[in-house]
């Protein structure tokens, strides 16, 4: 069965600092993607990055970095010099490609406070 | 750019009653999807729907719950009799089934509250 485990319940920086959120996943199957979604206080479930599971190339966008690495199936996701703007709960979620389901499995989500 | 819309936003409605949340995915997705959200906690799979069936569910998906495509742009989740514990945020998503990147577009939620 698929799992995603986010340890950090909740992270508190100041403006400018890095942060890094960790994702660990579970999964047998040799194919399937991993996502990451930002819920900020309004609710909604904002689609960041998607990564295909032969692929580790990381990923930069903007602040925004993400470090997939297939040995420890660990997907973090790093925002440089964050803003209060980025305080949101971050979801890290999974989908394998097992006949054709495509349900997410997802993470507990880490809560994200960014102090000005 | 085309986004998924849901309605209402928020439903109050007593114990024992059915509810109907409706949801109108991107017009050229074909796969549909109810996820909910204790608040709180994380976001939880409840039923995939493709090709006017449902492909996939959960075991939070029981007798309680149905979903239907009513027409070509609709696609609604049913919960026959609420119970306090059905209280949660309900997300429907859809995604494009010839994209081989398993996006899921969500949209905004309606926040259900059993009294």
């Amino acid at each position: 069965a698929q799992k995603v485990t986010q340890a950090q319940t909740e992270i508190s920086v100041v403006e400018k600092e890095d942060v890094t959120l960790d994702c660990v996943y579970e999964t047998r199957d040799t194919t399937y993607y991993l996502f990451w979604y930002k819920q900020p206080p309004s609710g909604e479930l904002v689609f960041l990055i998607r990564r295909n599971s032969f692929d580790e190339q990381n990923e930069i966008s903007g602040r925004y970095s993400w470090n997939f690495q297939k040995s420890t199936s660990s997907f973090n996701f790093t925002i440089t010099a964050s803003q209060v703007v980025d305080s949101a709960v971050y979801f890290c979620a999974l989908s394998e490609e097992v006949a054709g389901r495509r349900a997410l499995t997802f993470g507990s989500g880490t809560r994200l406070q960014v102090q000005p | 750019e085309p986004e998924v819309t849901q309605t209402p936003s928020h439903q109050v409605t007593q114990m024992g009653q059915e509810v109907i949340l409706r949801c109108v995915p991107i017009s050229n997705h074909l796969y549909f999807y109810w996820y909910r959200q204790i608040l709180g906690q994380k976001v939880e799979f409840l039923v995939s729907f493709y090709n006017n069936e449902i492909s996939e569910k959960s075991e939070i998906f029981d007798d309680q719950f149905s979903v239907e495509r009513p027409d070509g742009s609709n696609f609604t989740l049913k919960i026959r009799s609420t119970k306090l514990e059905d209280s949660a945020m309900y997300f429907c998503a859809s995604s494009d089934p010839s994209s081989s990147t398993y996006e899921q577009y969500f949209g905004p939620g309606t926040r259900l509250t059993v009294t």
